[in-house]
């Protein structure tokens, strides 16, 4: 397969504990974004890779949130302290970074995170 | 936080019959996007349109997109079982306010269809 991997699919933490997700994106694609989605809810941007270089941060990002892509490669988004509005499904997307294909991005499968 | 709409927030549907999606965003945009996600999964791109276009077909899927009222619409014909899902607008940015390509969605529409 391959498309975009993310790991675990699932995860159930207790309020307080740190949280690590991991995506693979598409090997050829230098563009990853990260992305949270609540029930019934859209998708909302949370932070985006070029290469190894995180180029955009939201403000949903709080300073409890660490996202790396240390070769450009895979991507880790932490979460440390997690409170119980974190749960959510944390999705990653990449995509490549040349004007023709520059708009379509692929998804992973998410990461739903529980926080009791 | 969110910038489309997407309207209505529901549709149930018999199998065959077509369903009519609306979404409407805030900003000046470069293109539109509509994504499908099934239940628990991941978000599949389904067709995109640029900001200058007015309407695009891909097989059962007809976009239209009307800058002027901020507002796009998607189509799906003679519906399927197998089209039950969430579907979602996304909205890119003008390359000025947006150089990442990040993606704005709508809150979605929960699409049924019945067999």
């Amino acid at each position: 397969d391959t498309g975009v991997s993310q790991d675990p699919r699932h995860k159930i933490t207790k309020r307080g504990q740190n949280v690590t997700f991991r995506c693979d994106p598409i090997s050829e694609h230098n563009r990853l974004y990260w992305y949270r989605q609540t029930l019934g809810q859209g998708p909302e941007f949370l932070t985006y890779f070029q290469n190894e270089a995180q180029l955009e941060k939201s403000r949903l990002l709080s300073d409890r949130f660490s996202a790396e892509r240390p070769k450009g490669s895979f991507s880790t988004l932490e979460i440390q302290r997690t409170e119980q509005g974190d749960s959510a499904m944390y999705l990653c997307a990449s995509s490549p970074a040349s004007l023709r294909s520059y708009n379509e991005q692929f998804f992973g499968p998410g990461t739903r995170l529980t926080v009791l | 936080s969110q910038q489309g709409e997407e309207d209505p927030q529901a549709l149930s549907i018999q199998e065959g019959e077509n369903a009519t999606m609306n979404c409407s965003y805030k900003t000046s945009i470069n293109n539109l996007q509509w994504y499908r996600q099934n239940s628990g999964r991941g978000l599949v791109h389904l067709i995109l349109i640029r900001s200058n276009e007015r309407e695009k077909h891909s097989g059962r899927l007809r976009v239209t997109l009307d800058t002027s009222k901020k507002s796009s619409s998607l189509l799906i014909t003679a519906s399927r079982a197998a089209d039950t899902a969430s579907y979602f607008c996304a909205t890119r940015g003008g390359m000025i306010y947006n150089q990442g390509g990040k993606l704005i969605f709508g809150q979605g529409t929960e699409l049924s269809v019945k067999p």
